[in-house]
């Protein structure tokens, strides 16, 4: 079984729907991402949190929200889709332990579209 | 400028290659760095990391880092068409989370 899951991996839907998107994993790690990535503007941060009581805005945040249901889920929602949110979203993990230098490891992504 | 850059490419080798991925960074106290592949409509996979001054070679990859001149890269000997995918360079400073480049298109050709 994959490490870091999401769902669902595509989704079409309409201007000013809500939506939200799941990421879960089993890598017990305490940390986890959102990023959104468009074509020629690389992976961009959208939250981020270091643990279940600690969630901190990346440098997109506006139109998204997120919550850290348990250590090893973490959901981004989308209260009122517009098109330009159209994009493939990531959700990644990383170990805060003891030597670890912070290696982010990636979910399959979902390619989200809003007509 | 941005924090993190990288030329767009595509970078085009031919098989059996050396091929030379570049990345720069804005932020001096960066301390730790990534080299990530990314096929067309799958998600980045981590191929090596680099914290200290110097090479690292794992296989057929050395990344090398200089931080004095704030620059990252990553060598692939013997390239391959399966090598053909971006790479993404990304840094990461103190407990931030990392910050990416656009990343490098590489073509392999057979």
């Amino acid at each position: 079984d994959a490490d870091v899951t999401q769902t669902p991996r595509n989704r079409i839907t309409k201007t000013g729907k809500r939506i939200m998107l799941e990421c879960s994993q089993t890598k017990g790690h305490d940390r986890m991402y959102w990023y959104r990535q468009d074509p020629g503007l690389g992976l961009r941060l959208i939250y981020y949190s270091f643990d279940v009581k600690d969630i901190n805005k990346g440098e997109i945040s506006d139109g998204y929200s997120v919550s850290r249901q348990a250590q090893a889920k973490f959901s981004l929602s989308l209260e009122s889709a517009i098109p330009n949110q159209t994009a493939l979203y990531f959700c990644a993990t990383s170990d805060l332990g003891f030597g670890s230098y912070n290696e982010q490891f990636f979910g399959p992504g979902t390619r989200l579209t809003v007509l | 400028q941005k924090e993190v850059e990288q030329n767009s490419g595509p970078l085009s080798v031919p098989e059996g290659a050396i091929a030379s991925l570049n990345c720069t960074y804005s932020d001096r106290v960066s301390q730790s760095f990534f080299w990530y592949r990314q096929y067309s409509g799958k998600s980045p996979e981590l191929i090596m990391s680099i914290y200290s001054n110097g090479d690292k070679e794992d296989g057929r990859f050395t990344a090398q880092l200089n931080k004095a001149s704030q620059y990252v890269s990553l060598l692939i000997r013997d390239s391959q068409p399966s090598d053909s995918a971006t790479y993404l360079c990304a840094v990461c400073t103190g407990r931030r989370a990392l910050t990416f480049g656009s990343g490098t298109r590489l073509q392999v050709q057979p």
